[in-house]
């Protein structure tokens, strides 16, 4: 699976648009590269996955970059129940889970 | 509730001794994953099944833990002679078969609430 490195922490003030980097630059061609988000005391929480292509659902966008080496999801108008750890991850059939982005979405 | 269940939510035991976790998976999904998470960490994954069939296991399953799935439907995770480093939450998820043309795929893991477990 591929190696995934993303900021420790973010802010974002509700209402706004949350974009949460990753880098993926070890993932292969066949990888998909997947978000998954984590809300306190809660399993985590499936977001959006892509393979080359921009995509988008009810919760988010994902932007891959066109050498597939970093990923961007996008929250397009984040609330106080966004707040939680974004777990971005490269693979197949199995997810290798990193410590995350905490994001904290204020007032 | 059709979402992934796990019982107990919570199991305080003391070292040396077994513990045994359920998992029931959303009705019709093939896989069935179990993770680990320790405090500030991200999930750790352990193993899987598709169906019956355990197809992976990671190097942190110890011959301490030892999985099933007997029917292809609940599953069992079960660790002998606990240790404290054992204490952790243990997760469960489970995913559907989707279909991309002729390619077969499990993209989306739904996971539940969690087993965490203390030893004393």
């Amino acid at each position: 699976d591929a190696k995934t490195t993303q900021p420790p922490s973010m802010d974002c003030a509700e209402g706004r648009a949350a974009n949460l980097p990753c880098n993926h630059s070890t993932i292969s061609g066949n990888e998909y590269v997947y978000w998954y988000r984590q809300i306190h005391s809660q399993g985590p929480q499936y977001i959006i996955h892509g393979l080359k292509n921009n995509e988008t659902n009810e919760m988010a966008s994902l932007i891959i970059t066109e050498d597939r080496k970093s990923s961007t999801l996008i929250l397009p108008h984040a609330t106080l129940r966004d707040t939680a750890v974004y777990y971005c991850m490269g693979g197949y059939s199995t997810l290798t889970f990193g410590k995350g982005t905490m994001l904290l979405v204020s007032p | 509730d059709t979402g992934v269940s796990q019982n107990p939510r919570h199991k305080i035991t003391k070292r040396g001794q077994n513990v045994t976790f359920r998992c029931d998976p959303i009705s019709e999904h093939n896989r069935l994953y179990w993770y680990r998470q320790t405090l500030g960490q991200g999930p750790e994954f352990l193993t899987y099944f598709q169906n019956e069939a355990q197809l992976e296991k990671s190097r942190l399953l110890s011959d301490r833990f030892s999985a099933e799935r007997p029917k292809g439907s609940f599953s069992t995770l079960e660790i002998q002679r606990t240790e404290q480093g054992d204490s952790a939450m243990y997760l469960c998820a489970s995913s559907p078969k989707t279909y991309t043309g002729a390619l077969k795929f499990y993209n989306e893991q739904f996971f539940g609430p969690g087993t965490r477990l203390t030893v004393l």
